[in-house]
């Protein structure tokens, strides 16, 4: 089965700044990758996707990047902000979905 | 107008209770998910059903059963609780199933702590 890793696992940031998550799969069949934010108490958001016949996605402050080649894939947050702290899991998706082990994001003001 | 909605959203029990957990979902999809959510905070996937019927049972013991009566619904029935079950277990769903590639919706989440 697919097997997503995840880091790092936890990331400290000042406001203004830019935080990078990465992640790695190993199914070359998988061909969604979504990244979901999960804000304490609340279930895991979807904030960006990223489909397989695409290398980069951007919106606004965030932005994905996909190396199909690799298996790599990124998140990117730009001029984070504190309400940016949070968990965020990558995934990917053939069959079925698989997440990442997931990155605490703190924004320190 | 929730999309994915589960009850209840805490659920304290006694080992060896029975206990269920329900999610129903407005959007008309589907596929539906049951993830279960440690104290690390993994997210792992215990079952999948599509238009009604089970196509992904990862292991699980069998004392957990979902059961979905129609394509909006998907609930967990939890047999013999143990202290390892208590967790965060989030019901989900998506447009399509199988390599569909479109998101998942999550609900809010049910923690279950046995005691």
């Amino acid at each position: 089965g697919e097997n997503v890793e995840q880091h790092p696992s936890t990331l400290s940031v000042q406001e203004g700044d830019s935080a990078v998550i990465k992640c790695t799969y190993s199914d070359s069949a998988s061909n969604y990758f979504p990244w979901y934010k999960q804000e304490l108490g609340k279930g895991p958001q979807l904030i960006i996707d990223i489909r397989s016949n695409v290398g980069e996605k951007k919106d606004q402050r965030i932005a994905v990047t996909l190396n199909k080649t690799a298996k790599h894939f990124s998140l990117h947050i730009t001029e984070t902000q504190p309400e940016d702290s949070a968990v965020y899991f990558c995934a990917a998706k053939g069959v079925q979905f698989y997440f990442g082990t997931g990155t605490s994001l703190t924004v320190i003001p | 107008d929730t999309a994915v909605s589960q009850t209840p959203k805490y659920l304290v029990t006694q080992m060896g209770n029975d206990k269920s957990i329900k999610c129903e979902q407005n959007l008309g999809h589907d596929t539906m998910y049951w993830y279960k959510q440690d104290s690390k905070k993994f997210l792992k996937i215990m079952f999948s059903y599509n238009n009604k019927e089970l196509i992904i049972n990862e292991t699980v013991p069998n004392r957990f059963s979902p059961k979905s009566p129609d394509k909006a619904h998907l609930n967990l029935h939890i047999n013999s609780l143990e202290l390892g079950d208590s967790a965060v277990y989030f019901c989900a769903s998506s447009l399509r199933g199988g390599r569909g590639n479109t998101e998942a919706f999550f609900g809010q989440g049910t923690r279950l702590t046995v005691v």
